[in-house]
């Protein structure tokens, strides 16, 4: 099993700011990688799929990187909608599908 | 407007069996690859299982294997879940998530149903 590990736990940041998200896989994905953002009370929405690519309706200031076992999600200037958890995934050895432990973006 | 909606959540006793059904709308049921994702409370995400558009391949969490079964009825574009021998570390929000076509990820999801098991 690909065990997903993601730092911080928590991220406390101003409105505005750029925020910085890590993803490690405990072997290689590939490029099978995706970020999911879930605010309170609702369901997961899928924000990014090939560690890079931005899903229908992502807006621009979400940026994926990274391939192999290091990823990133940068929110380049965080408004107010964007604080939430962010889970990262990977699909390129399963089953199962894994999920990290997912980072908490608060305002600071 | 793509939609999936869960019910059949509820208060179980361990030992104890539940059917999960997901309704789904708005897309063509029978061309997609489904799958149910948990979430205990306060936790992070789970994977629970997957079946493809045809019911030919399924697979399980090694959580859930021999306990859980999956299942889907394309004509009445519907997904279940069916849960035996619960325990209380079953307990949380059941989603059910539809698998992208491109990737395996999940680009459609209900709003889950919660199942809580407890004596």
């Amino acid at each position: 099993e690909i065990v997903m590990t993601q730092s911080p736990a928590t991220l406390s940041v101003s409105p505005g700011e750029r925020a910085t998200l890590s993803c490690r896989a405990s072997q290689s994905v590939s490029s099978n990688l995706a970020w999911y953002q879930q605010k309170p009370g609702q369901a997961p929405r899928l924000l990014i799929y090939g560690a890079s690519t931005r899903a229908t309706g992502t807006p621009a200031r979400f940026s994926g990187s990274g391939s192999g076992t290091e990823f990133t999600l940068t929110i380049s200037s965080l408004q107010s909608e964007d604080f939430a958890v962010y889970y990262c995934q990977q699909y390129n050895n399963w089953p199962p599908l894994t999920f990290g432990g997912g980072t908490k973006v608060e305002i600071k | 407007e793509v939609q999936l909606v869960e019910s059949g959540g509820g208060l179980v006793q361990p030992g104890g069996s539940l059917r999960l059904s997901c309704a789904a709308s708005g897309f063509l049921f029978s061309n997609y690859e489904m799958s149910w994702v948990r979430q205990a409370p306060g936790k992070g995400l789970e994977w629970v299982s997957d079946i493809t558009a045809s019911s030919s391949t399924i697979y399980y969490a090694d959580s859930v294997k021999g306990r859980f079964t999956i299942s889907r009825d394309n004509a009445k574009r519907s997904l279940y879940l069916q849960l035996n021998s619960l325990r209380a570390e079953d307990t949380a929000v059941y989603y059910c998530a539809r698998v992208a076509h491109y990737e395996t990820t999940f680009d459609c999801w209900g709003q889950g149903t919660l199942v809580t098991v407890s004596s």
